[in-house]
């Protein structure tokens, strides 16, 4: 069971880079969610979407932006990296928005940009 | 807005040793309350999870009871193993927020023999 797979593991960018995480999910789940996580500060919720085509902020979207063209694919895209975007960055899922739903998540990116 | 916190870490225990991990939250509904793992190298697991007040959450061993009068949701275990050494988060989703999570800052567990 691949479950909520994302690529790359790691990267290292340069200050002023771009580059997309990739993250696909085949469990045929509507709701995904990119978040990341800081040393010490638990995980914040960068952008979510409930479904094909629709998209919305978390509570700290600033310096990303995504998509969701299909079901399955869920990719967050750093325009202009910047050394405060150095994280582990979690994608994940879950069956519906009911609060009661687990999310299933990613085994993680770790990105440093220096 | 919501908020969960969670006992710092590190936690050191002997293998056998009694856990209790706290964790209390703020919130504006009901909301529901979960507990993840994160082993080294890896995603978040869910651990257990509990839907309403007075709800007890139970998987591998650990307990944690959903108190709406202290606004908490401690995890426990009677006896811990080395291979419980891991991150453990607490995280609540509030009804009507999209399935959204607000994450405890995780408590680092290392268990030794």
């Amino acid at each position: 069971n691949a479950g909520v797979t994302q690529t790359p593991k790691f990267r290292i960018l340069k200050i002023g880079q771009s580059m997309t995480l990739q993250c696909t999910q085949d469990m045929n789940h509507n709701y995904m969610y990119w978040y990341r996580q800081d040393p010490g500060m638990g995980l914040k919720l960068i952008y979510y979407s409930v479904g094909a085509g629709i998209t919305d902020k978390g509570e700290v979207p600033n310096g990303y932006n995504v998509s969701r063209s299909t079901t399955e694919d869920f990719p967050l895209r750093l325009e202009l990296a910047a050394p405060s975007q150095t994280s582990v960055y979690f994608c994940a899922s879950s069956y519906s928005s009911n609060s009661n739903q687990p999310q299933h998540f990613g085994d993680g990116t770790r990105l440093s940009i220096l | 807005g919501n908020s969960v916190t969670q006992m710092e870490g590190p936690v050191t225990l002997s293998e056998e040793a009694f856990l209790t991990i706290n964790c209390t939250y703020t919130a504006t509904g009901y909301p529901s309350l979960f507990w993840y793992v994160q082993y080294p190298g890896e995603g978040l697991q869910l651990l257990l999870k509990a839907t309403k007040a007075d709800d007890k959450g139970s998987n591998k061993g650990f307990e944690a009871t959903y108190r709406k009068e202290t606004t908490s949701f401690h995890l426990e275990k009677g006896s811990v193993q080395v291979s419980d050494s891991a991150v453990y988060f607490c995280a609540l989703s509030e009804t009507g927020g999209g399935n959204k999570l607000t994450f405890g800052t995780g408590t680092q567990l290392k268990v030794e023999l």
